[in-house]
């Protein structure tokens, strides 16, 4: 049974400080990787989709990459602002039915 | 972009009675929809995958009789909530899926359920 983890739970940074979030999955059969925000009460921002064919994907400060072999992806976001402040989910798709299956999220605030 | 919505937003409710929540995709036809609960300060569980003309299949330990789930066209699904009970008071999230869309599923922005 797929499962995923992230690190860490929670992370406080100061405005502009660079920070990478962790993701981990058990099972290595994956078909794609996707990062997600959320912002409280709300439903989910899609931020980047890598392939399990793909190593990495970038869009404007967030760089995410995937590496199958290891069960491992890390969100980069460069620069961190206070708009970035969320929870990020990760979650991977796997198998011929298309199921996501999501980890526990990281808790991400941002100081002025 | 891909628009999924979801009606309503937020809804209360008295303990034993149903409440219906609605999943739809709005410019594009979805084959397959899921639908999520999220409990406060949790990540997000698959209840069910829904496929359009077709029973829905229902994760482990989720009761199908209590959430009914009816995917009547590529474009709607809902989930009734039946003798709904405090316990049951949540965020449910739906997503769709289309074979056009290279394996992403667009996701909805969720409806707040609290049962009284």
């Amino acid at each position: 049974k797929q499962e995923v983890t992230q690190i860490p739970a929670a992370l406080s940074v100061p405005e502009g400080e660079n920070l990478v979030l962790n993701c981990s999955f058990t099972d290595s059969a994956i078909y794609n990787l996707q990062w997600f925000r959320q912002d409280p009460g709300k439903g989910l921002t899609s931020l980047l989709l890598i392939q399990s064919s793909q190593r990495e994907q970038t869009s404007g400060r967030l760089n995410a990459s995937l590496d199958k072999s290891s069960g491992r992806s890390t969100l980069y976001i460069a620069a961190s602002q206070p708009g970035d402040s969320a929870t990020y989910l990760c979650a991977v798709e796997g198998g011929a039915t298309n199921k996501l299956i999501f980890g526990t999220g990281t808790l991400l605030a941002v100081q002025p | 972009g891909a628009v999924v919505s979801q009606h309503p937003s937020w809804v209360i409710c008295k303990s034993g009675t149903s409440v219906k929540i609605e999943c739809r995709s709005l410019d594009f036809q979805a084959t397959t929809m899921f639908w999520y609960r999220q409990f406060p300060k949790q990540s997000l569980m698959l209840m069910a995958t829904s496929n359009e003309g077709s029973k829905a299949t229902y994760e482990q330990g989720v009761e199908k009789d209590k959430f009914l789930i009816n995917h009547a066209s590529l474009t709607l699904s809902t989930l009734t909530v039946t003798s709904a009970h405090p316990e049951d008071s949540s965020f449910y999230i739906c997503s769709a899926y289309t074979s056009e869309s290279s394996y992403e599923q667009y996701f909805g922005p969720g409806t707040r359920l609290t049962v009284t």
